[in-house]
């Protein structure tokens, strides 16, 4: 079946040091992949996406390439800040059924 | 532009109680999803909609969990009776045909 593993948490990290979140999938066919990130007491935003192998996402510092030889989708940050601590969930999804699958979330702090 | 608008945003019931959950997606979206977030993990569908249609509900236990979204607009999601195991974060999102999701800011339910 269709799923999504990630690293386990918290990360706890100080202001300015780059940050990896593992991501890892299985899929059957060929899924476009995204992060999202939960701010405390928000709900889930879009973080950046790619939809097809060799693709890289960007967004707000953050970036992902879509990596099919290793089924992984690790989220990097060269510097990370205060304002970045939050749950980062990947997720696989098809555009022909729109089903979303989560991982289940990678919380980051990070300390000034 | 309006984003995806929950209400309530925090629900506390005693169990066997009734509880409903409603949504307001974005405007020009056909497609709208309720998820179930349980603590620390990921959300999971429960029911997918293109329009008034319920095209994906296997996820959604029938026994006590309905939905509906008439006119193809705003959503309803409701328990009847309520169970202890249905304290979560009940999210609802919405998409323009099988694009980009866009969350709610969810809505907290507790069982007593």
């Amino acid at each position: 079946g269709n799923s999504v593993t990630q690293m386990e948490g918290p990360v706890t990290l100080s202001e300015e040091a780059f940050l990896t979140i593992n991501c890892t999938y299985t899929a059957t066919g060929y899924p476009s992949l995204f992060w999202y990130v939960q701010y405390p007491g928000e709900g889930l935003q879009l973080l950046l996406k790619a939809t097809k192998a060799d693709d890289k996402g960007s967004n707000k510092g953050f970036e992902a390439t879509y990596r099919k030889e290793t089924t992984s989708f690790h989220l990097e940050k060269g510097s990370v800040q205060v304002s970045d601590s939050a749950v980062y969930f990947c997720a696989l999804g098809f555009s022909n059924t729109g089903k979303l699958i989560f991982g289940q979330g990678t919380t980051l702090q990070v300390k000034p | 532009e309006a984003g995806v608008v929950q209400s309530p945003r925090y629900k506390i019931i005693e169990k066997k109680q009734p509880v409903a959950f409603w949504c307001n997606p974005i405007s020009g979206h056909n497609t709208l999803y309720w998820y179930r977030q349980n603590l620390g993990q990921g959300p999971e569908l429960l029911i997918r909609y293109e329009n008034e249609e319920a095209v994906d509900d296997s996820q959604l236990p029938k026994d006590r969990f309905s939905a509906e979204r008439l006119k193809g607009v705003d959503s309803t999601l409701k328990i009847q009776p309520a169970e202890l195991g249905d304290s979560a974060v009940y999210l609802c999102a919405s998409s323009a045909r099988q694009e980009t999701q866009y969350f709610g800011p969810g809505t907290r339910l507790l069982v007593l």
